[in-house]
């Protein structure tokens, strides 16, 4: 699975638009972009996912670049209910398995 | 629909005991991966079962065990305890390997 890079911390008013980058440059094409968050010790909560179209559910908006090598998780209105680890995660669907290799992730921190 | 359920919620065991931990997956999901969190390594997973078989496994040593029963819930097993063992171990389940995962709140293991 693709490494993916993302950065270690970010901050967003409350109300505002959260806006989460993430990198993966070596996407191979079979490759799914996962976003996962783990509010403090809770287990992660999935949150949306993609090949590359830009996707759209009740939580959030991924958006993904044309060449894949980068996406965007959006949380367009962000509560303090938000603030959480988010994880962004590239996994092959065609593998077989469902492992899931998390990084470092991003800590995101909603201030009122 | 009940989510993922894992017991006990909190352990404290010594080194050199075995300790079992358990896994319910939602109702109609066959897979279930576990994973070990800890504050050094992160999320890391373990292994991976689907219909009772061990489908994939992560780089743990062989003190680290697990099985799934035919109505798909599932056991890890960790002999012979070390100090390092201490950790939140999730347990996740999903329909398919397309599908996205459904984490459990965890099981926090202290070894003494």
């Amino acid at each position: 699975d693709a490494k993916t890079t993302q950065p270690p911390s970010m901050d967003c008013a409350e109300g505002r638009a959260a806006n989460l980058p993430c990198n993966h440059s070596t996407i191979s094409g079979n490759e799914y972009v996962y976003w996962y968050r783990q509010i403090h010790s809770q287990g992660p909560q999935y949150i949306i996912h993609g090949l590359k179209n830009n996707e759209t559910n009740e939580m959030a908006s991924l958006i993904i670049t044309e060449d894949r090598k980068s996406s965007t998780l959006i949380l367009p209105h962000a509560t303090l209910r938000d603030t959480a680890v988010y994880y962004c995660i590239a996994k092959d669907n065609n593998q077989g398995a469902q492992k899931l290799v998390f990084g470092q992730g991003t800590r995101l921190t909603i201030n009122p | 629909k009940a989510g993922v359920t894992q017991t006990p919620r909190y352990l404290i065991k010594t080194r050199g005991q075995q300790v079992t931990l358990s896994c319910s997956p939602i109702s109609g999901h066959r897979s279930v991966s576990w994973y070990q969190q800890t504050p050094g390594q992160g999320l890391q997973f373990l292994f991976e079962y689907f219909s009772e078989t061990q489908r994939n496994k992560g780089n743990f040593p062989g003190r680290f065990s697990g099985r799934q029963f035919s109505n798909s819930r599932s056991e890890m097993n960790v002999s012979t305890l070390e100090l390092g063992d201490s950790a939140l171990y999730l347990c996740a389940s999903s329909w398919a390997v397309y599908n996205e995962q459904f984490f459990g709140p965890g099981t926090r293991l202290t070894v003494l």
